[in-house]
């Protein structure tokens, strides 16, 4: 099976523009979690979709969105960008939501705002 | 206030060393996870644990409920074990939401 692809790698932007990061998890996962990585603030925990509806969400502003879609891919939006949301964005997927479920991790769109 | 305690932060062992990093969590869970993230920022999940003992390869992770304690143990360290080691939980009051620890940073001398 083809594992957790991110989209795309690597993005430059500008303070106030927008972003969208695109997620598609592992044939037949229909778990997406987004999790935000900076070296001063280590990862975070963005949010959760399962099924096309958001089950959790971490503590970061409304700025921050997501949805998901009917084949689990998974996007994830950015309005308004300041300096601090430069960070590496990893998303992972799993089967389901249960606790023997083991999340596999994409390789990550590293956004540098300028 | 930090979740979730990780220790050491940084670890340098000489190959075929026993290592140890340990972390502590202060929320219920539902899970550990134990997660390898290699220079680059690929992160694999190496155990997904909710009690007990769990081993793959040479590689060992145990937790205690009663204590919120988790170990992960190298057994003969080797250099591409070198990776940062990070710990994760699922809390159980706030609809598993996940919260790390920081990380240890473990370099293998040959």
């Amino acid at each position: 099976k083809a594992g957790v692809t991110q989209t795309p790698r690597y993005l430059i932007k500008t303070r106030g523009q927008q972003v969208t990061l695109s997620c598609s998890p592992i044939s037949g996962h229909r778990s997406v979690s987004w999790y935000q990585q900076t070296p001063g603030q280590g990862l975070q925990f963005l949010f959760e979709y399962f099924s096309e509806t958001q089950r959790n969400k971490g503590n970061f502003p409304g700025r921050f969105s997501g949805r998901q879609f009917s084949n689990s891919r998974s996007e994830m939006n950015v309005s308004t960008l300041e300096l601090g949301d430069s960070a590496l964005y990893l998303c992972a997927s799993r089967p389901y939501r249960a606790l023997t479920d083991t999340q596999y991790f994409g390789p990550g769109t590293r956004l540098t705002v300028l | 206030k930090n979740e979730v305690e990780q220790s050491p932060q940084n670890l340098t062992a000489q190959e075929g060393e026993f290592i140890t990093i340990n972390c502590s969590y202060s929320v219920g869970i539902s899970a550990l996870h134990w997660l390898q993230q290699h220079p680059g920022g690929g992160i694999v999940s190496l155990f997904m644990l909710s009690s007990g003992k769990k081993k793959h390869g040479r590689l060992i992770a145990t937790i205690n409920i009663q204590e919120k304690h988790s170990s992960l143990h190298i057994t003969a360290s080797h250099p591409r074990d070198s990776a940062v080691y990070i710990c994760a939980v699922e809390g159980t009051n706030t609809g598993n939401q996940f919260y790390f620890g920081t990380g240890t940073s473990l370099t293998v001398i040959p």
